[in-house]
């Protein structure tokens, strides 16, 4: 199946710095690709949209200046955030569209985010 | 805006014995259906998906679900569980084939050997 990768798998990082992850569909093609965040025991939220080619697409309530959204090519999309702060450190997942059939997201494993 | 509710957090379970996790959702609209499972430590995986036609929907792994529209429900079930199917279940919508998911709270589900 589809197959999607996160990089870096667990970072930490010092307050006011910048952190990116990188998220890859590995085996397919994908337009469109999404960046959610799960806080510990909670479900996912969905952060935002992200477009090869276009701007992100932000749900309400998520800075945009503060998670920059970067889709530079049809198998990676990256995810800044910038000058972190401790209330950042969550556990950050993206999952890539198929463009066939049933449209199905799949998951990468996930980033663990904890800024000091 | 949609919601999706997932009504119990946790479930402890014997092995062999039937599983059934709760799903509803709040969209009046034509809407695409799926659970997903997340195992200790992994990402997480499609167990199922309705998008039309027969509501009992089969699954891997065992499992299936049925949509039941007037109930704005996609429960989940499984008639025999395994040690295995310990792992957090999330069941999620979307308006349309490939639009954004709007996930349930997860219902984690312990099997004990």
């Amino acid at each position: 199946g589809a197959v999607v990768s996160q990089h870096p798998s667990r970072v930490i990082c010092k307050s006011g710095t910048s952190v990116k992850i990188e998220c890859r569909s590995l085996d397919f093609q994908a337009t469109t690709m999404f960046w959610y965040r799960q806080f510990p025991k909670k479900s996912l939220m969905l952060m935002a949209t992200s477009n090869e080619g276009s701007k992100a697409t932000y749900e309400q309530g998520v800075e945009k200046d503060k998670f920059l959204i970067n889709h530079a090519s049809l198998t990676l999309s990256t995810l800044t955030v910038t000058s972190a702060h401790p209330e950042d450190s969550s556990f950050y997942i993206c999952s890539a569209r198929v463009e066939v059939g049933g449209y199905e997201q799949y998951f990468g494993p996930g980033t663990r985010l904890t800024v000091t | 805006a949609q919601s999706v509710s997932q009504h119990n957090h946790h479930v402890i379970l014997s092995e062999a014995a039937s599983l059934e996790l709760g799903c509803n959702y709040s969209y009046g609209g034509t809407v695409n259906l799926f659970w997903y499972v997340q195992y200790p430590g992994q990402h997480l995986q499609l167990l199922l998906k309705y998008f039309s036609g027969d509501p009992l929907v089969k699954g891997i792994k065992g499992f299936e679900a049925e949509f039941i529209k007037s109930k704005f429900s996609f429960n989940l079930r499984k008639p025999s569980v395994q040690w295995s199917d310990t792992a957090e279940y999330f069941c999620a919508v979307s308006k349309a084939a490939g639009n954004k998911l709007t996930f349930g709270g997860g219902t984690r589900v312990l099997v004990k050997p």
